[in-house]
């Protein structure tokens, strides 16, 4: 059964400092890999979607990597501001038919001023 | 495009009561999601559906029920409202094209809803 792990929970920065969010899962067998960000009371943004056959993806200061064989990706931020501050998530869909994203718990951040 | 839109944005139930909230996509998109997002513990997949007139059970489907009668549109209804359903609920949509590594899902903005 595939599993979707974010660490840490929660993270505190000052801002300007650059910063990755870490992402596991237990089956290397995905299609793609999709990280959101989601603002209090709101719904979930995509960020970025990496296909299986890439090793990153890039949109602005934001820096998505996957390596399918170690069950990671990471999701970088350049020089973090107070507006990145939210919980962001990421979600795998996996090759086996299953029709559906599984999703981790998610990493809220807090970017101080 | 309006995306992903859920109708509506906030509801207070009392116990028992019955309700439906509509999910409605415009950008043709075969699978429809139905989640419910608590704090601690995630998204958790409540229903979803493949195509039009066609849906199945995610991880906690118990006490709602869905509908897909139009490709646009998936409807989540609950028959008799229970305090354990306050929660956050929303709604997704993508398409796996042939090649399914292109399948990004988009939400909408939620519906919070309260039962007492």
């Amino acid at each position: 059964k595939q599993e979707v792990t974010q660490i840490p929970a929660a993270l505190s920065v000052p801002e300007g400092e650059n910063l990755v969010l870490n992402c596991s899962f237990t089956d290397s067998a995905i299609y793609n890999l999709q990280w959101f960000r989601q603002d209090p009371g709101k719904g979930l943004t995509s960020l970025l979607l990496i296909q299986s056959s890439q090793r990153e993806q890039t949109s602005g200061r934001l820096n998505a990597s996957l390596d399918k064989s170690s069950g990671r990706s990471t999701l970088y931020i350049a020089a973090s501001q107070p507006g990145d501050s939210a919980t962001y998530l990421c979600a795998v869909w996996i090759t086996s038919g299953t029709y559906k994203y599984i999703f981790g718990t998610g990493t809220r951040l807090k970017v101080l001023a | 495009n309006a995306g992903v839109t859920q109708t509506p944005k906030f509801r207070v139930l009392k116990t028992g009561q019955s309700m439906t909230l509509l999910c409605a996509q415009d950008m043709n998109h075969e699978y429809m999601y139905w989640y419910r997002q608590d704090p601690g513990m995630g998204l958790r997949l409540i229903h979803y559906s493949v195509g039009e007139g066609t849906t199945a059970k995610g991880e906690v489907p118990d006490g709602y029920n869905v509908s897909r009668l139009k490709k646009q549109n998936f409807l989540l209804g609950l028959e008799s409202a229970a305090p354990s359903q306050t929660s956050v609920y929303f709604c997704a949509s993508n398409t796996p094209t042939g090649k399914v590594s292109y399948n990004e899902q988009f939400f909408g903005p939620g519906t919070r809803l309260t039962v007492l």
